[in-house]
């Protein structure tokens, strides 16, 4: 099993590019997640999905979209970076959401807008 | 609003000492906590989960406690090794949803 995995790895933009990034995982999950973390903040959930075809707001959505088509994956979506959008982005999955399962974390892809 | 704090972001030992590292919430009571670790240029993972009515739990050299009324919960990492160098997240239940603590940063001195 792969677990989580995120892609790409590392991203550098231009203010008002777009972009988007996709966290897949081969554990069946219900639950995705997505956080950024920032130094000294810790991870802020951006955007979640509790199965396929939901998807609702975390703390920050805000200058993010975010799909789940497929079970498997989950996609976020900037459409138009600011450089205040400069982060890492973490995915995780979830066997059952708020009953005390834990989270699967993916590696991370960190983002740059220049 | 319903905060989960952990009261330092650092925190450096001596090799074979214990660590201790807090985990404070404000006005709920969570049915659960967890606890991550995560090394550099990774995501985190996951560690214990401890529940409201466990007093404490354990995994190796690990040890959580969970004080409701105190509304604290202590992770301890006995005989600390440099490979326990890493950050330490708390994690509480929110719907669906974790809520995660800054973490603190622990350096373990050889």
């Amino acid at each position: 099993n792969a677990g989580v995995t995120q892609t790409p790895k590392f991203r550098v933009l231009k203010t008002g590019q777009s972009m988007t990034l996709l966290c897949a995982q081969d554990m069946n999950h219900e639950y995705m997640y997505w956080y950024r973390q920032d130094p000294g903040m810790g991870l802020r959930l951006i955007h979640y999905s509790v199965g396929e075809g939901t998807t609702a707001k975390g703390e920050v959505p805000d200058g993010y979209n975010v799909s789940r088509l497929k079970k498997q994956n989950f996609l976020l979506g900037l459409e138009s970076a600011a450089p205040s959008q400069t982060s890492v982005y973490f995915c995780a999955s979830s066997g059952g959401g708020g009953l005390g399962n834990e989270q699967f974390f993916g590696p991370g892809t960190r983002l740059t807008v220049l | 609003s319903q905060k989960i704090e952990q009261n330092s972001e650092a925190l450096n030992i001596q090799e074979g000492k214990t660590a201790t590292l807090t985990c404070n919430y404000t006005n709920y009571s969570p049915a659960y906590l967890q606890w991550y670790r995560q090394d550099p240029g990774r995501g985190p993972v996951f560690l214990l989960l401890i529940r409201e009515n466990e007093k404490e739990k354990r995994k190796e050299r690990l040890k959580v406690t969970f004080d409701t009324t105190l509304k604290q919960s202590l992770f301890h990492i006995t005989a600390s090794q440099p490979a326990d160098s890493a950050t330490y997240l708390c994690a509480r239940p929110a719907d669906y949803k974790l809520s995660f603590g800054a973490g603190t940063t622990v350096t373990v001195r050889a």
